[in-house]
């Protein structure tokens, strides 16, 4: 079955630092999907990869697929307090038209202070 | 869009309830995915529909769940009967051909079985 590890498990860093969040798959991911999610709420969709070497940017969060389309990356630059949350990465594993299932990795919790 | 709406947002019972929560997709969605939420366990998928079939549920735990979707615009997922372990954050999310625009999240059910 699908696996997806996510690196590191939290993370505390000083407003204004960039930091990186790995997302690693035991399977070719043919879709990569980062949310970020706040306490007690629901998730929000952050960027959606599919091509090997494939890289999204919105705002101060960019994020990339490797060409091996095994691995992601999420890198946020200069961090502010409004990127605290937890950190999903998502994926399908199957190349089929129609549903196909998400299944997501353990998160990653970020702590930003100020 | 008012988004994917679950009801309740809250839910209490004693065990040996039954717990009925709600999912309204976005409309033209032809995805609906069930997912439960535990600090033990993350974001695990219970179960999905596409076009209103379940096509996939593999991830319901145990017979005193199931899911069903009537129609394009609802869908239930009951517990009966509920157990203290079965408390945790519900999520549903809806999608459009296989989520290449994205998967959309409701706000959750928090349950809380005592």
């Amino acid at each position: 079955s699908q696996e997806l590890e996510q690196s590191p498990q939290s993370l505390i860093v000083q407003e204004g630092k960039n930091l990186t969040i790995n997302c690693t798959s035991s399977k070719t991911l043919y879709g990569l999907y980062w949310y970020k999610q706040k306490y007690g709420e629901g998730l929000i969709f952050l960027m959606m990869l599919q091509k090997g070497g494939e890289e999204k940017s919105h705002e101060k969060i960019t994020a990339k697929l490797d060409e091996k389309k095994q691995q992601s990356s999420l890198h946020i630059t200069a961090s502010q307090p409004s990127h605290a949350g937890i950190y999903l990465c998502g994926a399908t594993v199957h190349r089929i038209q129609g549903a196909q299932k998400l299944v997501f990795g353990q998160g990653t919790r970020l702590t930003i202070n100020p | 869009d008012a988004g994917v709406i679950q009801s309740p947002r809250h839910e209490v019972t004693e065990m040996g309830q039954e717990v009925t929560l709600r999912c309204k997709p976005i409309s033209g969605h032809n995805s609906l995915f069930w997912y439960r939420q535990t600090m033990m366990r993350g974001l695990e998928l219970l179960i999905y529909f596409n076009n209103n079939v379940p096509i996939d549920d593999s991830g319901m735990p145990e017979d005193r769940f199931s899911a069903k979707m009537p129609n394009a615009s609802f869908s239930t997922l009951k517990i009966q009967p509920s157990e203290p372990r079965d408390s945790a954050v519900y999520f549903c999310a809806s999608s459009l051909s296989g989520g290449v625009i994205g998967y959309t999240f409701g706000s959750g059910t928090r349950l809380t079985v005592v």
